[in-house]
């Protein structure tokens, strides 16, 4: 069955250093989507993406978030100048096949990242 | 406000048991997700649904859109079904709402 792929699984960083996050989403699914879960606490939403652009975001995804598709198969999250409070675990999911909405959606298993 | 309530916060159940796990929401969805998230963090969805109820497997969810509330049910639980289960409404749009979720823990 086809899975969403994230890379790293465990990311460490400096704070103020800039982390990148790797998604593989399912190849025929085109909405994709960033959630994080700090530890202990519920998972929330990021942003949602569909055909190149943010359809929705979080109040969590401010100017230090930014996403980006580089080419058919990656979905990336950047966190620029990582604060002790970005430490979560990140989730990438997506959904759609062939581009129909509210469709199932898929998580990969998760990077946690940790700000030291 | 998009709210979603789940209980109980912690069940712990006699393996063969029926579990039964509850989620309510504050106002209309377009569809709701049922997830298990596994002690290492990975979730998988179990269900998504809008109406009625599916089953798969030992696993059945249930939903009453009148009255705001979803059900997960588990036959005949074994040890390998502990985990935290998780609601997540979808309220309109794309994005999903997350429950706190339910640890369940199945004792052999």
């Amino acid at each position: 069955e086809p899975e969403v792929t994230q890379t790293p699984s465990h990311q460490v960083t400096q704070m103020g250093q800039e982390v990148i996050l790797r998604c593989v989403p399912i190849s025929n699914h085109l909405y994709f989507y960033w959630y994080r879960q700090i530890l202990g606490q519920k998972v929330e939403f990021l942003v949602s993406f569909y055909n190149n652009e943010i359809s929705e975001k979080s109040e969590i995804f401010d100017d230090q978030f930014s996403v980006e598709r580089p080419d058919g198969s990656n979905f990336t999250l950047k966190i620029r100048s990582t604060k002790l409070e970005d430490s979560a675990m990140y989730f990438c999911a997506s959904s759609g096949e062939q581009g129909a909405p509210f469709q199932p959606q898929h998580f990969g298993d998760g990077t946690r990242l940790s700000i030291l | 406000k998009n709210e979603v309530e789940q209980s109980p916060q912690n069940l712990t159940a006699q393996e063969g048991e029926f579990i039964t796990i509850n989620c309510s929401y504050s106002v209309g969805i377009s569809a709701l997700h049922w997830l298990q998230q596994h002690p290492g963090g990975g979730i998988v969805s179990l269900f998504m649904l809008s109406s009625g109820k599916k089953k798969h497997g030992r696993l059945i969810a249930t939903i009453n859109i009148q009255e705001k509330h979803s059900s997960l049910h588990i036959t005949a639980s074994h040890p390998r079904d502990s985990a935290v289960y998780i609601c997540a409404p979808r309220f309109g749009n794309e994005k999903l709402t997350f429950g706190t979720g339910t640890r369940l823990t199945i004792i052999p």
